[in-house]
């Protein structure tokens, strides 16, 4: 059974700091892995896509790594914002087309 | 990306009646939309896989005859709470996949008083 954790579970840092979100999944056969971004009471805003046969993807400023063999990956965000402030959560797709989801993480960047 | 709109956003309803909830994707066809229900500092549980033109999939140990899901054409799938209880409140969330990547609506606040 697939299991996806995130860590840490909450986080608060000071604006402008880097930060390194971390994802972890028990089964590596996986189609992709897809970061999200959810503010409190609303939908969820996808960030990032990673394929399986990928290493990594970027968007500005978020770069999404996967090593799919060590079943981890990670957001990594630079130069945080107040606005970054929200929960992440990772999903990864299964070959059944279903998307187990993370823990996910809430972050709050402060002023 | 692409869009998916979810109607309404939030809605209360009295202990006994239905509630249905309308996931719409705006700019595509999707033939396989995904119900989730999430409590309160919570990710998100799976309730149900809704596909056009056929029955649901439903995961275990959710109530088929509680979910009511309904997928009658590519861009519209809906979700009928049946004889809704205070337990039953939640946040409702759709998802429809297009190319490679799920895009999720806006979610739904169902309270049940």
């Amino acid at each position: 059974k697939q299991e996806v954790t995130q860590i840490p579970a909450a986080l608060s840092v000071p604006e402008g700091e880097n930060l390194v979100l971390n994802c972890s999944f028990t089964d590596s056969a996986i189609y992709n892995l897809q970061w999200f971004r959810q503010d409190p009471g609303k939908g969820l805003t996808s960030l990032l896509l990673i394929q399986s046969s990928q290493r990594e993807q970027t968007s500005g400023r978020l770069n999404a790594s996967l090593d799919k063999s060590s079943g981890r990956s990670t957001l990594y965000i630079a130069a945080s914002q107040p606005g970054d402030s929200a929960t992440y959560l990772c999903a990864v797709r299964r070959p059944t087309d279903k998307l187990i989801f993370g823990t996910g993480t809430r972050l709050q960047v402060f002023p | 990306g692409a869009v998916v709109s979810q109607h309404p956003s939030r809605v209360i309803c009295k202990s006994g009646t239905s509630v249905k909830i309308e996931c719409r994707s705006l700019d595509f066809q999707a033939t396989t939309m995904f119900w989730y229900r999430q409590f309160p500092k919570q990710s998100l549980m799976l309730m149900a896989t809704s596909n056009e033109g056929s029955k649901a999939t439903y995961e275990q140990g959710v109530e088929k005859d509680k979910f009511l899901i309904n997928h009658a054409s590519l861009t519209l799938s809906t979700l009928t709470v049946t004889s809704a209880h205070p337990e039953d409140s939640s946040f409702y969330i759709c998802s429809a996949r297009y190319s490679l990547e799920a895009f999720f609506g806006q979610g739904t606040r169902l309270t049940v008083v």
